[in-house]
């Protein structure tokens, strides 16, 4: 079975610095698709940006980016640039299955906290 | 918008209580999930659904049931609860083709086992 693991439980910054949370996952198969999302204090779990294992380009959205190396089976989250706002939990998913018949394997997170 | 409510949003039971936590979806997703967040743990999953009528087994099964009677609603069952199912539960919906693995989650409920 598939397995994502993230081995930091909490990492705090001072704002406007740059962040990486760490997470690797185990898979048999030979594309796949990672995930981050956040959760934030009210409880809000959102999408932020996604990996497809065949691009070799690193995924980057607004002040997110991943650290994709395929080799290590490792995939982590960059935020440039923290803002309070981005306290907040992480985690990292993978998708299971295939075609419509998928579900997503989470981490267990990382609490990230931005001080001022 | 994508919307995905789900009711009760706190809850508290009594052990060997009947619970039924409840998720409708207004995104037309074939997709729907159930998950419990607990500290250490993440978000694990219990049952999912590809569809009215589908149900599947997910990680953690044991000691709950699931039901899709249609494409919008999807609920999660607890016949006898137990204290151990003390958690958070939030429910998901995700679509298909270009937006594969995109859930989009609810607000999540509380429950409480005595």
């Amino acid at each position: 079975a598939q397995k994502v693991t993230q081995t930091q439980t909490s990492i705090s910054v001072v704002e406007k610095t740059t962040v990486t949370m760490d997470c690797v996952y185990e898979t048999r198969d030979s594309s796949y698709f990672l995930f981050w999302y956040k959760q934030t204090a009210s409880g809000e779990i959102v999408f932020l940006i996604r990996q497809d294992s065949y691009k070799k380009e690193n995924a980057t959205v607004g002040h997110y980016s991943l650290n994709f190396q395929k080799p290590k089976s490792s995939i982590g989250l960059i935020i440039t640039a923290t803002q309070i706002e981005d306290s907040a939990v992480y985690f990292c998913a993978m998708r299971e299955g295939v075609s419509g018949s998928w579900q997503l394997i989470f981490g267990s997170g990382t609490q990230l906290t931005v001080m001022p | 918008e994508a919307a995905v409510t789900q009711s009760p949003r706190n809850k508290v039971a009594v052990t060997g209580g009947k619970v039924t936590l409840s998720c409708n979806q207004t995104n037309n997703h074939n997709n729907m999930y159930w998950y419990r967040q607990d500290t250490g743990h993440g978000l694990r999953l219990i049952h999912y659904s590809y569809g009215a009528g589908s149900t599947e087994k997910g990680d953690i099964p044991d000691g709950y049931k699931a039901s899709r009677p249609s494409q919008e609603n999807f609920s999660l069952i607890l016949e006898l609860a137990t204290p151990s199912q003390t958690s958070v539960y939030f429910c998901a919906s995700g679509g298909l083709g270009g937006r594969t693995g995109q859930l989009y989650f609810g607000e999540g409920s509380k429950l409480t086992v005595l």
